[in-house]
């Protein structure tokens, strides 16, 4: 499977942008990139997803690189409770259904 | 609707214990899951199903078993506690194939001593 890098750890001040990284250089043609988050003493919880173009939601925004190796999570203005882990990653529908995750990055919010 | 509900909550057991851990879900998913997750890191897929009477083994599938009798409860079997098995215990669903997103319970956190 290809993997992704991600930075361990983000800090960010409420009500400002963030953009969080992801490095897939590995990438395939079938690889959707995924994005979930994870709140403190929760479940995950699914974000976003693209394949090569940039998409939106109202939770956030996906910008895919265009030769797709790299990814930004951008979250438009911060509040306390975005903080939480936040992973990319790449899901290969050929693969089936599931979701390997790495280490993520803690988004730390501060007031 | 509920979502994914998993219980219990909290548990310690003794090691060579047994126990149950029970998911359940609303949505009609196909699709069910178990994870783990250690201290500071990922989850980890134990065993997975993509529908009533059919499961397949994930990542980490030692010491655990599993069964899927209808379409909403996707139970984990532990049969003998180990100290390694301590970890929270996610289980997800989702619709199925293809891009649909997975989701979460909140969680069993057992200890195992």
């Amino acid at each position: 499977d290809a993997k992704t890098t991600q930075p361990n750890s983000m800090e960010s001040n409420e009500e400002e942008p963030v953009h969080l990284p992801c490095n897939h250089s590995t990438i395939s043609g079938t690889d959707y990139i995924h994005w979930y988050r994870q709140l403190p003493s929760q479940g995950p919880e699914y974000v976003i997803h693209g394949l090569t173009s940039n998409v939106n939601n109202r939770m956030a925004s996906l910008a895919i690189a265009e030769d797709r190796k790299s990814s930004t999570l951008i979250l438009h203005r911060a509040t306390l409770r975005d903080a939480a882990v936040y992973y990319c990653i790449l899901r290969d529908l050929d693969a089936g259904n599931m979701l390997t995750f790495g280490g993520g990055t803690r988004l730390m919010v501060k007031p | 609707n509920a979502g994914v509900t998993q219980t219990p909550k909290f548990r310690i057991l003794k090691i060579g214990q047994s126990m149950t851990l029970q998911c359940t879900q609303d949505m009609n998913h196909n699709y069910m899951y178990w994870y783990r997750q250690d201290p500071g890191m990922g989850l980890k897929l134990i065993y997975y199903s993509v529908g009533a009477g059919i499961t397949d083994k994930g990542e980490v599938p030692n010491g655990y078993n599993v069964s899927r009798s209808t379409t909403e409860d996707f139970p984990l079997r532990l049969e003998l506690a180990a100290p390694s098995q301590t970890s929270v215990y996610f289980c997800a669903s989702s619709y199925g194939v293809g891009n649909q997103p997975q989701h979460f319970g909140d969680g069993t956190r057992l200890s195992i001593l």
